[in-house]
């Protein structure tokens, strides 16, 4: 079965760093990779979403990067703003109907 | 465009009770349909999938049900809620050939069985 884990869990930085963050999963057949924003106590909001055929995506401050074979991904952020903060959640699809989240990485950027 | 609803936003049941989570969809036609569990800690869960009227997957044993009566709504139900019933319940919803594609998740319903 499929895991994915998120390191690390949690992450402070000062407004302006740029950062990245990980994700790695056990099982290397997979569809796609999809990197999700979540804000408290709210539902989520996608942000990119990679094919298994390629190797990065970008859109805007955010490039995300997908390494099939080794089981790994990250998502890099430049330039860190405070509207940043929020819980940083990997999935992976390897099934038609499946998709295998891992638990997040909480981003709290100080301004 | 499309929207994904659900209701209500926040619930608090006693244990025993029954459960009605509701999920509609607008703007896509014969979307594929989810619900998905977040406990405390806990990474997001799939429950159920749907990819058509009255067609539901069931990915783990529990005391929870799902249904779909029409082509746009997903329905989350429970005879009688458990303690650990509690969590944080999304749903979401992608096209048709949706291995390639994005799935769109709704504002979530939090529940809280006391």
């Amino acid at each position: 079965k499929q895991e994915v884990t998120q390191i690390p869990a949690a992450l402070s930085v000062p407004e302006g760093e740029n950062l990245v963050l990980n994700c790695s999963f056990t099982d290397s057949a997979i569809y796609n990779l999809q990197w999700f924003r979540q804000d408290p106590g709210k539902g989520l909001t996608s942000l990119l979403l990679i094919q298994s055929s390629q190797r990065e995506q970008t859109s805007g401050r955010l490039n995300a990067s997908l390494d099939k074979s080794s089981g790994r991904s990250t998502l890099y952020i430049a330039a860190s703003q405070p509207g940043d903060s929020a819980t940083y959640l990997c999935a992976v699809r390897s099934g038609a109907n499946n998709l295998f989240f891992g638990t997040g990485t909480r981003l709290t950027v100080i301004p | 465009s499309q929207t994904i609803h659900q209701w209500p936003a926040t619930l608090v049941q006693p244990v025993g009770s029954p459960l009605s989570l509701e999920c509609t969809v607008e703007g896509t036609s014969n979307p594929n349909l989810y619900w998905y569990r977040q406990a405390a800690g806990r990474g997001l869960q799939l429950l159920f999938y749907s990819v058509g009227i009255g067609q539901i997957s069931s990915e783990v044993p529990q005391n929870l049900s799902a249904s779909r009566p029409q082509d746009r709504q997903f329905i989350l139900s429970s005879k009688k809620l458990l303690l650990s019933d509690s969590g944080f319940y999304l749903c979401a919803w992608s096209g048709l050939e949706s291995i390639g594609r994005s799935q769109y998740f709704g504002p979530g319903t939090r529940l809280t069985v006391t």
